[in-house]
């Protein structure tokens, strides 16, 4: 079973829609938590750390839960702009020095 | 603030020639460096990390090695190039501790021909 895994997608959603994207870990000891995007042929970029107590960012809304051990990152309203690839990052406590990257779920958002 | 440096963007290398990519970070102090590689379509190989200088942890077995010359200065380098080496390059730094996210370099795209 992969570290980090992500539904690879590509998920299609009008202008407007709102859309989730669910991410699994297999250690129980992570620790930290983020979500990236990922433009075409280009660096990731953070988007926003996941807190234990969700955390909202204006559209963007992530959540963590630890007894299933999934994190969540849900867009409200979407624009055509969203449109990229999400990767879900995990740190764990035993890595003090790595973060594992999942493999990215891919986002288009259509007129 | 904290930038990050690497060069060059873009770089065609033919089989067998060396390869050296550099990448530079300001306005932070020991931080951990990283470097990966992305192949087209593919999620993120994590090739090197350091967690200080002279300090190389390698990920993968290959014909690629890293250096940590200088505190916020970190080296990808390579006598040999093959062609599988093609992809794109990234350079990341992160601060120590935990919750600290990690922050990417534009990167390199790397065609060996």
């Amino acid at each position: 079973r992969k570290e980090v895994e992500q539904d690879p997608g590509p998920f299609n959603v009008p202008e407007g829609a709102t859309v989730a994207f669910n991410c699994t870990y297999s250690n129980s000891a992570s620790q930290s938590f983020f979500w990236y995007r990922q433009d075409c042929r280009k660096e990731p970029k953070l988007l926003m750390s996941v807190y234990s107590s969700g955390n909202e960012d204006g559209r963007f809304t992530a959540q963590l839960n630890r007894a299933s051990q999934y994190i969540s990152l849900l867009i409200r309203d979407s624009k055509l702009s969203d449109s990229a690839t999400y990767l879900c990052v995990v740190h764990y406590t035993g890595t003090a020095s790595k973060l594992t990257f999942g493999t990215g779920t891919r986002l288009q958002v259509t007129l | 603030s904290q930038t990050i440096h690497q060069w060059p963007a873009t770089l065609v290398q033919p089989v067998g020639s060396p390869l050296s990519l550099e990448c530079t970070v300001e306005g932070t102090s020991n931080p951990n460096l990283y470097w990966y590689r992305q192949a087209a379509g593919r999620g993120l190989q994590l090739l090197f990390y350091s967690v200080g200088i002279g300090q190389i942890s390698s990920e993968v077995p290959q014909n690629l090695s890293a250096s940590r010359p200088q505190d916020r200065q970190f080296i990808l380098s390579s006598k040999k190039l093959l062609l599988s080496d093609s992809g794109f390059y990234l350079c990341a730094w992160r601060n120590k501790g935990g919750f600290q996210p990690q922050h990417f370099g534009d990167g390199t795209r790397l065609s060996i021909l």
